[in-house]
């Protein structure tokens, strides 16, 4: 099956520590995108990568860090530095740059205590 | 102000009623639309693209007005599974996606 995994479901962390949300995709699409969903706004862009050991900051990326060593990964840290961390994490892909629909991971949530 | 608004609702309709939900955009140089459908605590999904001219998919009818920047999307024969909230979401010339908070619909028997 084509698709988008996310892990895990649901993540727990103390204050202070950094936690990586895994985003795996066997879609053979180029471009990747990590969101943060808070209640009540849209989708907010953290990262988006667009190739192979390349990525670009999106609206929100400070406290965040990316990688993307191969075309099916795009993992996302959440650093100790992210003050406000608890939220809904979506990873979406796109075929690539131009195209336009976005296929969505299930998300991780992630509460901070 | 916000790029992309919606109205938050909730709206509340019977099964079978009609239901429309308006979407305004701020960014003028918008070149793509589109609505997607998210269930509570899933993640979102393609409903439809939105086309200048209107489309239109079984019960779902997108318009779009760009004199006024706004899209709507038309729900005809509402039925118990269309309970969910619906987000309205903007793509700028060169630029990345601008996602509505979303509208949540109930669909009631």
């Amino acid at each position: 099956d084509g698709g988008i995994t996310q892990s895990p479901k649901y993540l727990f962390r103390k204050e202070g520590q950094n936690v990586t949300l895994s985003c795996e995709q066997n879609l053979n699409h180029d471009a990747m995108y990590w969101y943060r969903q808070d209640p009540g706004q849209g989708l907010r862009l953290i990262y988006y990568s667009q190739i192979v050991n390349d990525f670009q900051k999106g609206d929100i990326a400070e406290g965040y860090s990316v990688s993307r060593e191969k075309k099916e990964s795009f993992p996302l840290t959440v650093t100790s530095a992210q003050k406000n961390p608890t939220a809904f994490y979506l990873c979406a892909t796109t075929r690539d740059r131009v195209y336009n629909e976005q296929f969505f991971g299930p998300g991780t949530r992630l509460t901070v205590l | 102000r916000k790029e992309v608004e919606q109205d938050p609702g909730p709206f509340n309709v019977p099964e079978g009623a009609t239901v429309a939900f308006n979407c305004t955009y701020s960014n003028s140089a918008s070149q793509s639309f589109f609505w997607y459908r998210q269930d509570c605590r899933k993640e979102p999904k393609l409903l439809m693209s939105v086309y200048s001219s209107g489309n239109e998919d079984g019960r779902f009818t997108a318009q779009l007005n760009r004199a006024s920047q706004y899209i709507s999307l038309l729900i005809r024969d509402s039925k118990l599974s269309d309970s969910a909230t619906y987000l309205c979401v903007v793509r700028p010339l060169n630029n990345d996606m601008r996602f509505g908070a979303g509208t949540r619909l109930t669909v009631k028997p």
